[in-house]
């Protein structure tokens, strides 16, 4: 089945510093891959996500890259800021089936003011 | 944008209590919702996919008849903890997505906390 693997568990970063997290995936027929964050005890919220047919996509600080020859992807979060400090989880969509979602394990960043 | 209601958002009950969580999609509709379980500095366990109308399809290693899945509309979802134990005690979340295609966002309610005494 899908396996999704995530990069740093933790990352510490200063503020106005870029950071980086990085996921591979098993299933080459997957096909959406979202990344959502998590504050503690709250809702995971989706952040940006990018679908198979681009490789990479901005939205403001954030932007995601696709790599599907080598199954992975990446979140890059530019000029950081303290409330940027969560877990950050990817994802991604098995295809086969009901669609349902791969997490990965998660990487708490945190942003030092 | 799409909004996912869960209630309620804490229970503290005693063990052997069975305890219901429900979950809304507000302004949309949606024939899959998903149950996970997430435990301390953990990630998002799938515990079952709920499909409206049908039997919800549950993932290895969970108890069907101690969590038990009603999805009788389109737009709510329950999950119930049938007598529940403190090894129960978790955050629980369910999601939701729009669409029926695979690469629709999922968008997740605020969660549960139960705790089992």
């Amino acid at each position: 089945g899908e396996n999704v693997e995530q990069h740093p568990s933790t990352l510490s970063v200063q503020e106005g510093d870029s950071a980086v997290i990085k996921c591979t995936y098993s299933d080459s027929a997957s096909n959406y891959f979202p990344w959502y964050k998590q504050e503690l005890g709250k809702r995971p919220q989706l952040i940006i996500d990018i679908r198979s047919n681009v490789g990479e996509k901005k939205d403001q600080r954030i932007a995601v890259t696709l790599n599907k020859t080598a199954k992975h992807f990446s979140l890059h979060i530019t000029e950081t800021q303290p409330e940027d400090s969560a877990v950050y989880f990817c994802a991604a969509i098995l295809t086969s089936g009901t669609y349902k979602y791969i997490f990965g394990t998660g990487t708490r960043l945190k942003v030092l003011a | 944008g799409a909004v996912v209601s869960q209630h309620p958002s804490r229970v503290i009950c005693k063990s052997g209590t069975s305890v219901k969580i429900e979950c809304r999609s507000l302004d949309f509709q949606a024939t899959t919702m998903f149950w996970y379980r997430q435990f301390p500095k953990q990630s998002l366990m799938l515990m079952a996919t709920s499909n409206e109308g049908s039997k919800a399809t549950y993932e290895q290693g969970v108890e069907k008849d101690k969590f038990l899945i009603n999805h009788a509309s389109l737009t709510l979802s329950t999950l119930t903890v049938t007598s529940a134990h403190p090894e129960d005690s978790s955050f629980y979340i369910c999601s939701a997505s729009e669409g029926s295609y695979s690469n629709q966002p999922q968008h997740f309610g605020d969660g549960t906390r139960l705790s089992i005494l």
